[in-house]
């Protein structure tokens, strides 16, 4: 497609809900990032994928955060047994390849989530 | 740990007028410096710096870094109403991947 698009653009979940954020990367994008921007703060990175492969997840802030990217292309990022500190608006990036600081990452217009 | 931070955190011009938004950082392993715009949700790229001194225009927006002093300085000339976003600057380390860590940001509101 012609950019990142993510659905939902915005949840509401009661608190203990599970749910799932979907991410459709640029076509041929080898990096895949998720990143939890808080009202007022800059973008916090959450997790990245080369192709299906998840390298860091060291920005999930829990176990209850999960993400996947199984056949390199579209990511999901599920949140289970949702908090209130869980809102925020998540945002998905991808980029072209995979060395470091080389390549500008394209972001999603992002899923705003809020729990109740 | 990695900082980036952005000053002012918020200002409000008037169109016309010259606004220069800072980033400094404190990273191990520097690679790049990047400013991106945010107007609804998703930040769209304006720049990528990685050498000092070597500045980067884009129409009457314009960028320089200083690796010496680590920061990073994003100017914008007579500003018009359009402009009003929050500035985010971001970092890139070296080694791996592209993991960029973001400035809080800067919000600008030009007003007419």
């Amino acid at each position: 497609g012609a950019g990142v698009s993510q659905s939902p653009r915005y949840k509401v979940a009661k608190r203990g809900q599970d749910v799932a954020l979907r991410c459709d990367p640029i076509s041929g994008h080898v990096s895949l990032f998720w990143y939890q921007q808080a009202l007022g703060q800059g973008p916090e990175f959450l997790t990245y994928f080369q192709n299906e492969a998840q390298l860091d997840k060291s920005g999930l802030p829990s176990d209850r955060f999960f993400a996947e990217r199984p056949e390199g292309s579209v990511s999901t990022l599920k949140i289970q047994r949702t908090q209130q500190e869980d809102s925020a608006v998540y945002l998905c990036a991808s980029s072209l390849v995979r060395t470091s600081g080389t390549d500008t990452q394209y972001f999603g217009p992002g899923t705003r989530l809020t729990v109740l | 740990e990695d900082k980036v931070v952005q000053s002012p955190l918020s200002l409000v011009v008037h169109e016309g007028d010259t606004v220069t938004l800072n980033c400094s950082y404190e990273v191990t392993n520097f690679r790049s410096l990047l400013w991106y715009k945010q107007e609804k949700k998703a930040p769209t790229f304006l720049f990528m710096l990685t050498s000092s001194g070597i500045e980067k225009k884009s129409g009457r927006l314009s960028s320089i870094l200083d690796k010496k002093e680590l920061f990073s300085i994003l100017n914008i000339t007579a500003t018009q109403t359009g402009d009003s976003a929050i500035y985010l600057c971001a970092v890139g380390k070296t080694g791996g991947y592209q993991k960029v860590t973001f400035g809080t940001g800067t919000k600008l509101q030009v007003i007419p």
